[in-house]
């Protein structure tokens, strides 16, 4: 049974500090996704990739956070330096640019900045 | 500019009563892709069903429905007979076959009274 995994699946934290979220998607899915969900917000996209590329970031605030794929079993998702207000539910998904264009969803990093 | 829209932000209903939750999206796009998500208390996101905007067959799975009408934008979804278990937040999303990025409702809060 495939799923996409995410680690860790809770995190608390100051504020100030780093955070490093991983993200290992489905084996054979080409295109890593990143979402935030917020109470406010709810699901938001904040960047993706496709082979590894990124290929969309707007949604993800440029000056404290990074996304990378180091390697096509594995995505990264780093606050530098974390603030209260990124407190939140980090899901990764995967997935195929053809279809049926589904996204497969981990169970998400429950992170908390103090 | 696509958006998807959940009027409904939280119901209640008592068990055994049917419930529907309504999804209304915007797009100028011909091709695109509509999808139901679940979201229980335990926080995952459980995909429920996709659609693409060629086949607008109506389309059943157990106690779940979906009536998906392109002349009105909507893709409602219906609970039959709702059990305690339904209790999530459900969220409608919509694709566009030219993109990526998954766009999601705000989400309608479900709750089944025993």
């Amino acid at each position: 049974d495939a799923r996409v995994t995410q680690t860790p699946r809770h995190k608390v934290t100051e504020m100030g500090q780093e955070v490093t979220m991983r993200c290992q998607p489905i084996l054979g899915h080409n295109t890593v996704f990143w979402y935030r969900q917020t109470m406010m917000q709810g699901l938001e996209l904040l960047a993706y990739f496709r082979n590894r590329a990124p290929l969309d970031d707007s949604g993800m605030p440029k000056d404290r956070f990074s996304a990378e794929m180091p390697d096509a079993t594995l995505a990264t998702l780093k606050i530098q330096p974390s603030e209260p207000r990124d407190s939140a539910v980090y899901f990764c998904a995967s997935g195929l640019p053809q279809v049926p264009r589904q996204q497969f969803f981990g169970p998400g990093t429950r992170l908390t900045v103090l | 500019a696509q958006k998807v829209t959940q009027a409904q932000t939280e119901i209640s209903v008592v068990e055994k009563e049917d419930v529907t939750l309504d999804c209304v999206y915007e797009t100028r796009d011909t091709t695109y892709y509509l999808f139901w998500y679940k979201q229980p208390p335990s926080g995952e996101l459980v995909f429920l069903i996709r659609r693409n905007s060629f086949d607008e067959q109506n389309e059943i799975s157990g106690r779940y429905s979906w009536n998906f009408q392109k002349s009105t934008s909507s893709f409602n979804f219906t609970i039959t007979a709702s059990q305690v278990v339904d209790s999530a937040v459900y969220f409608c999303a919509l694709l566009m076959n030219r993109d990526d990025k998954i766009i999601f409702g705000k989400g309608t809060r479900l709750h089944i009274l025993p």
